[in-house]
């Protein structure tokens, strides 16, 4: 069964300064997607970035860019110049690209911003 | 972008009533939606999956005869929480997967649920 590992609970950055979320995964097959979402306090589950596993090329979208390490199953998510709006729950989430699969979520770390 | 509603955002109900929770994808057709509910401070569990038409598929644990999913349409799936307790006091989400891009997976905002 695939899993997905936060391991960071909580992390902490000030503001304009560089955070990396960590992500691990265990899965035996080949072609997948992963993502991030961002969590609020509203609840709502929003989109920061998604990794397609045949893509070798890293995932980034303006502030958020990804390192993605297949062999080593690792995604971890760096946030450049933090903002006070980045403050969230964050959860790293595995896929495969058949339909009916679920999305399987880590555990989530909650980021913290400090003006 | 595309667009998950739920419906109602927030429901309070006496333990032993019954609670219907809609998520809609409003401006595309879900082959695919998936029901998840979130404890506070921790992450989503997977509840069930449905397809249109279809009965849905439930996670291992979850009751089927007590979280009721009917997905009666592309555009409409609906979750009862039948008999409820204060152990079903929780956040609920649903998701749903754009027929064309398979690959795009989008949430509705959540609805929260109070038994008493």
């Amino acid at each position: 069964a695939q899993t997905v590992t936060q391991s960071q609970p909580e992390m902490s950055v000030q503001e304009a300064e560089t955070v990396t979320l960590s992500c691990t995964y265990d899965t035996s097959e080949s072609d997948y997607y992963l993502f991030w979402y961002k969590q609020p306090p509203s609840r709502q589950m929003i989109l920061v970035i998604r990794q397609e596993a045949y893509k070798q090329q890293n995932a980034t979208e303006n502030r958020f860019s990804v390192n993605f390490q297949k062999a080593a199953k690792s995604f971890s998510l760096k946030i450049s110049d933090s903002q006070l709006g980045d403050a969230a729950m964050y959860f790293c989430a595995y896929r495969t690209p058949y339909n009916n699969n679920d999305m399987r979520f880590g555990a989530g770390t909650r980021l913290t911003v400090k003006p | 972008g595309a667009v998950v509603s739920q419906h109602p955002s927030w429901v309070i109900c006496k333990s032993g009533t019954s609670v219907k929770i809609e998520c809609r994808s409003l401006d595309f057709q879900a082959t695919t939606m998936f029901w998840y509910r979130q404890f506070p401070k921790q992450s989503l569990m997977l509840m069930a999956t449905s397809n249109e038409g279809s009965k849905a598929t439930y996670e291992q644990g979850v009751e089927k005869d007590k979280f009721l999913i009917n997905h009666a349409s592309l555009t409409l799936s609906t979750l009862t929480v039948t008999s409820a307790h204060p152990e079903d006091s929780s956040f609920y989400i649903c998701s749903a997967r754009e027929v064309i891009h398979s690959y795009e997976q989008y949430f509705g905002p959540g609805t929260r649920l109070t038994v008493t």
